[in-house]
């Protein structure tokens, strides 16, 4: 079955003990993302992966890292965590093929289950 | 600046009735798609519906439909004979296709549909 596997789904942990999510796509999909939800504000991303080792900055990155060394796996590493961290993170994943040919750079991204950390 | 705003926080329609979800975005890019996602109470995003920039014709999933008004920069979810399923959050996103691939959502508009 095609999806997006984040692990773990639910984490609460402290201040400053680093922790890892990761997310794994069995779709072959070059293109990768990162997002928290926070109540008001929709979707932010936070990083993206247009392939393997090609990772970039989003909207909300401080306090964040990732890492792209397989173009199935995209983890999210939060070495220093804070409260303010505290979110509800989804994975996604789409195609990127990037033609040139108009439409075929936009595909819909499919998303894991979302995983909830708390950060206390 | 790449933007999304969805003016309306919440929506009641009644059932079987058609319901119009506004999303306005504002992008420099001349090529975008433009993507509706479903989040029921269950937490998952469930694709809907895309647009593209150079499309001409609006985008029709279904029951779903995008009113794609490029010059002024509006792509509204219409949702016809709306069903009690259909209560849920709807996000409007954009996906600029130059100088980086960024990808914005909307704040959401929470749909409710009443029996």
């Amino acid at each position: 079955e095609a999806q997006v596997t984040q692990n773990p789904r639910y984490l609460i942990t402290v201040t400053g003990k680093k922790l890892t999510v990761i997310c794994s796509q069995n779709m072959n999909h070059e293109y990768m993302s990162w997002y928290r939800q926070d109540p008001g504000l929709g979707l932010r991303q936070i990083y993206y992966s247009m392939n393997v080792e090609v990772t970039d900055k989003g909207d909300v990155p401080e306090g964040y890292k990732v890492s792209r060394k397989e173009k199935r796996n995209f983890p999210l590493i939060l070495e220093s965590p804070s409260p303010n961290q505290t979110s509800l993170y989804f994975c996604a994943s789409s195609l990127h093929k990037a033609t040139g040919q108009r439409g075929d750079d936009n595909q819909p991204q499919h998303f894991g289950d979302g995983t909830r950390l708390s950060i206390l | 600046a790449q933007k999304i705003t969805q003016t309306q926080p919440g929506m009641f329609v009644q059932e079987k009735e058609a319901v119009t979800l506004d999303c306005t975005y504002d992008t420099s890019d001349p090529s975008y798609g433009l993507f509706w996602y479903k989040q029921p109470s269950s937490g998952e995003m469930i694709f809907l519906i895309y647009q593209g920039s150079y499309d001409q014709q609006n985008a029709t999933e279904g029951r779903y439909s995008l009113n794609f008004q490029k010059a002024r920069k509006s792509a509204n979810l219409v949702i016809s004979a709306s069903q009690l399923g259909d209560s849920a959050m709807y996000f409007c996103a954009m996906r600029e296709n130059t100088g980086g691939f960024k990808t914005i959502f909307g704040a959401g508009t929470r749909l409710f549909v009443k029996a």
